[in-house]
């Protein structure tokens, strides 16, 4: 299998503080991670690749500073929001491609992390 | 712009009725073309995929998509669906030159009416 968890599942916070979410592949080796935000009946947009050991790669619009991402080891990767406002609640999904295996194969995704910011 | 354009947004079907949900893409060149699935409450799941060769693919739960490349088409079908069907659908594009990111379409509501 290729399983990948996301935790926490849902978390609520007050605006300006900072969440983190953890995003583990859980029986294999993930060379690159993704982290997609999905709005309420809205696709998945991408926000960043994540490369272990490597900086994140931010799509346009992204700000990097406010969604810091790490990826230290190959099945952690971790998607910070900083200083959250209201309009940062969302879902948050992370997806992982395989080591070994080129992510154009297929990526396996997370269950998502509802983010509530008062 | 290039972007990944899902025709339906909201599909609802009673039960045994047949199923083709349109997905098109802008990008030239190669690309690899995926459909996802997520039902109410649980996280995505990959139903088929396309990379090359025979452009009728067959998935999971009896779905399959045609890729047709003058059309920039992926259309997802199933000949009769089922209640358990109800979820939203995405068509996803990989262009081959890119990093492995996945571009998603809007997405499609499936509801399937007993």
């Amino acid at each position: 299998g290729a399983v990948v968890s996301q935790h926490p599942s849902w978390v609520i916070c007050k605006s300006g503080t900072s969440v983190k979410i953890e995003c583990r592949s859980l029986d294999f080796q993930a060379t690159t991670m993704f982290w997609y935000r999905q709005f309420p009946k809205q696709s998945l947009m991408l926000m960043a690749t994540s490369n272990e050991g490597s900086k994140a790669t931010y799509e346009q619009g992204v700000e990097k500073d406010k969604f810091l991402i790490n990826h230290a080891s190959l099945t952690l990767s971790t998607l910070t929001v900083t200083s959250a406002h209201p309009e940062d609640s969302s879902f948050y999904i992370c997806s992982a491609g395989k080591v070994g295996r080129s992510s154009y194969n297929e990526q396996f995704f997370g269950p998502g992390t509802r983010l509530t910011v008062l | 712009a290039q972007s990944v354009s899902q025709h339906n947004h909201h599909v609802i079907l009673s039960e045994a009725a047949s199923l083709e949900l349109g997905c098109n893409y802008s990008y030239g060149g190669t690309v690899n073309l995926f459909w996802y699935v997520q039902y109410p409450g649980q996280h995505l799941q990959l139903l088929l995929k396309y990379f090359s060769g025979d452009p009728l693919v067959k998935g999971i739960k009896g779905f399959e998509a045609e890729f047709i490349k003058s059309k920039f088409s992926f259309n997802l079908r199933k000949p009769s669906v089922q209640w358990s069907d109800t979820a939203e659908y995405f068509c996803a594009v990989i262009r081959s030159s890119n990093t492995g990111k996945l571009i998603f379409g809007q997405g499609t509501t499936l509801q399937v009416k007993p």
